[in-house]
């Protein structure tokens, strides 16, 4: 069973603020990370698709970085703003090729 | 370029009821398709991939089945809708490789009754 945790589950913060969210997913067997955006009515999606172990990437005042062999991924976003309020969902390719498992998502309130 | 239907949007079935999700994918060849859910939280839960035409992978056993009778076709059915399989279903595709992300459709929402 493939385990790809998410955290926190939810996040309350002011306009301006800089937060953080985890994810966790099994340091074997790895193919790519991937992050997502779910805003209410649409459809998820990509951030980020990171494969490579210390990877950074950056798209704005959104980051991220990966570590491959703790089994980690951090997302960063620098001066939250109202518009980035949706679910982020990491999720796992895993490298026998082609399952790709989500997290259960961090859902990210940003307040005006 | 690429694009994913998904249909329907929206369904109201009774319990017992037949179900038939599709989805087919435009602009791309041997696609990986996959079927998620969407019920209690906000994560996705896979129910099925396919790498390949015949080719379907289950991941958690249910009421439920898939299929891919074309190579850009792929259908979510069940025989009799039980009141657990009303969520959010949505359809993805992607191209295996290392920097490829997958795409979503706009997702069915079910609710059996």
């Amino acid at each position: 069973i493939l385990n790809v945790e998410q955290s926190p589950q939810s996040l309350h913060v002011q306009e301006g603020d800089s937060t953080n969210f985890t994810c966790s997913f099994p340091s074997s067997n790895f193919y790519a990370l991937h992050w997502y955006r779910w805003e209410t009515a649409k459809s998820p999606e990509a951030l980020f698709v990171m494969t490579l172990n210390g990877d950074e990437k950056k798209k704005g005042r959104i980051s991220a970085t990966l570590n491959t062999k703790e089994g980690y991924s951090y997302l960063y976003i620098k001066g939250s703003q109202p518009e980035d309020s949706a679910t982020y969902l990491c999720a796992f390719l895993y490298n026998q090729g082609g399952k790709l498992i989500f997290g259960q998502g961090t859902e990210l309130s940003v307040k005006p | 370029s690429q694009t994913i239907h998904q249909w329907p949007a929206t369904l109201v079935q009774p319990v017992g009821s037949p179900l038939s999700l599709e989805c087919t994918v435009e602009g791309t060849s041997n696609p990986n398709l996959y079927w998620y859910r969407q019920a209690a939280g906000r994560g996705l839960q896979l129910l099925f991939y396919s790498v390949g035409i015949g080719q379907i992978s289950s991941e958690v056993p249910q009421n439920l089945s898939a299929s891919r009778p074309q190579d850009r076709q792929f259908i979510l059915s069940s025989k009799k809708l039980l009141l657990s399989d009303s969520g959010f279903y949505l359809c993805a595709w992607s191209v295996l490789g290392l920097n490829t992300e997958a795409f979503f459709g706009q997702g069915t929402r079910l609710t059996v009754v």
